[in-house]
């Protein structure tokens, strides 16, 4: 079972370059998240979507964009990237908003991306 | 934001040892989950707490919800070197989706 897959899991690009980090999901989840994780800050969530062309900004929205054209997929878009942007990028998704027993969030295995 | 402060940063200890951490808040949170985090890999669920008071096991792991719903402590007895890993506290903005992370406790065992 697929569950959560991210790509590339490595990236280095330079700066002002466009990168896109794919996400796609096989449980048919509505929900989707995107979060870094820097060291000192944890994991920061950059934005999420509820559902297909449904999407809201987190804690550091600045300089990325998303879509969701489809259920299971959730890029994540550095239209012009810069060296603060280098982290590592985890994509993440939950069956319903609702944290109760028996559903949380499931992590993907990460991206790491280097802006140089 | 929501902030979850989790405590301490990083530990080395040694094999066999027992280890504590915990994560408090300044709001209110009616969930509490807590996430390992392996080198090289994504966060995974480790226990999630419910109730205030609520004490859960899962093998060597134990947590408790707080009774004021503000902190959460999580237990791990006797480490293991696979224990190494980062443990994240999360808990949802008023009961929903998307969770926020505590800094996360870096854990090293020496064996």
């Amino acid at each position: 079972d697929a569950g959560i897959t991210q790509s590339p899991r490595y990236k280095i690009t330079e700066t002002g370059r466009q990168v896109t980090l794919m996400c796609h999901q096989t449980w048919s989840h509505s929900y989707m998240f995107w979060y870094r994780q820097d060291l000192g800050h944890g994991l920061r969530l950059i934005y999420y979507s509820a559902a297909a062309d449904i999407t809201d900004k987190g804690e550091v929205p600045d300089g990325y964009v998303v879509s969701r054209s489809k259920t299971e997929n959730f890029p994540l878009t550095l239209e012009s990237a810069t060296r603060s942007q280098t982290s590592v990028y985890f994509c993440a998704s939950s069956e319903t908003r609702q944290i109760l027993s028996g559903n949380t969030i499931y992590f993907g295995e990460g991206s790491w991306l280097t802006v140089v | 934001g929501q902030q979850l402060n989790q405590s301490p940063q990083s530990m080395f200890i040694q094999e066999g040892e027992d280890v504590s951490m915990n994560c408090t808040s300044s709001s209110i949170f009616n969930t509490w989950l807590w996430y390992k985090q392996d080198p090289g890999e994504g966060p995974v669920l480790l226990i999630a707490l419910y109730k205030a008071g609520e004490l859960t096991s899962n093998g060597r792991l134990t947590a408790q919800f707080g009774i004021t719903r503000k902190d959460s402590f999580l237990n791990i007895s006797a480490s293991i070197p696979s224990d190494v890993g980062i443990y994240f506290c999360a808990g949802p903005v008023s009961g929903n989706t998307p969770l926020v992370f505590g800094k996360g406790t870096r854990l090293s065992v020496i064996a």
